[in-house]
């Protein structure tokens, strides 16, 4: 079956790093997104890897291991804007997006 | 300046009645999408439409019925609302075809069955 793997809950502190890791398997894969959703919000786009390798965007960092089936989402500098769910999901063969149920990330001053 | 709306935002109503919601998108986008988010946060796609045609309809009851009128809108029909019906209820859209494929979300409709 197809699958996405990714904590439940991370706690960080204002001004720190963070890394959301993501595992996936799934029936072919055209790549990985990245949103992040805050409390009764619709999700938004934050990240788009397909190929091996780190993807830099602002304080916002991905990255991809096709090998592995393996993603992180890193989080540098923290602020309290940053405190929502992060979700991972993967683009299968037939251009579905499987999701993971996400992680809360909660940033304390 | 919306790309995606929804209406209604909420919505609270009684089991057993029949209600919409309906979805816009002003992208130019080919494709739509329906959404379920449930209490633990999983999204569960449950219908996608290209070009007003149905391409994924997933395993969900009869009762939920999508209608396209035009590539831009896709409303959702759902009669004999259930208790498990409750939810957040998220309408998106997306070029297939493009690089990323990235979708676009409206803001959610939250359902409450009593």
């Amino acid at each position: 079956g197809q699958n996405i793997d990714q904590p439940t809950e991370m706690t960080a502190t204002e001004g720190a790093i963070v890394q959301i890791n993501c595992t996936y398997q799934t029936s072919g894969f055209n790549g990985l997104f990245w949103y992040q959703q805050h409390a009764g919000e619709a999700p938004t786009f934050l990240s788009y890897n397909v190929l091996d390798g780190l993807e830099e965007k602002g304080r916002f960092s991905s990255f991809l291991s096709r090998s592995k089936g393996y993603s992180y989402l890193l989080l540098k500098e923290l602020q309290m804007k940053d405190s929502a769910s992060y979700l991972c999901a993967a683009l299968d063969s037939n251009y579905q997006l499987i999701w993971g149920a996400g992680t809360k990330l909660i940033i304390k001053p | 300046d919306t790309a995606v709306s929804q209406t209604p935002k909420y919505l609270v109503t009684q089991m057993g009645n029949d209600k919409s919601i309906k979805c816009e998108q002003n992208l130019g986008h080919d494709t739509m999408y329906w959404y379920k988010q449930d209490s633990k946060k999983f999204l569960k796609i449950m219908f996608s439409y290209n070009n007003k045609e149905l391409i994924i309809n997933e395993t969900v009851p009869n009762r939920f019925s999508p209608k396209s009128p035009d590539k831009a809108h896709l409303n959702l029909h759902i009669n004999s609302l259930e208790l498990g019906d409750s939810a957040v209820y998220f309408c998106a859209s997306s070029q297939v075809g493009q690089v990323t494929d990235t979708q676009y979300f409206g803001p959610g409709t939250r359902l409450t069955v009593l």
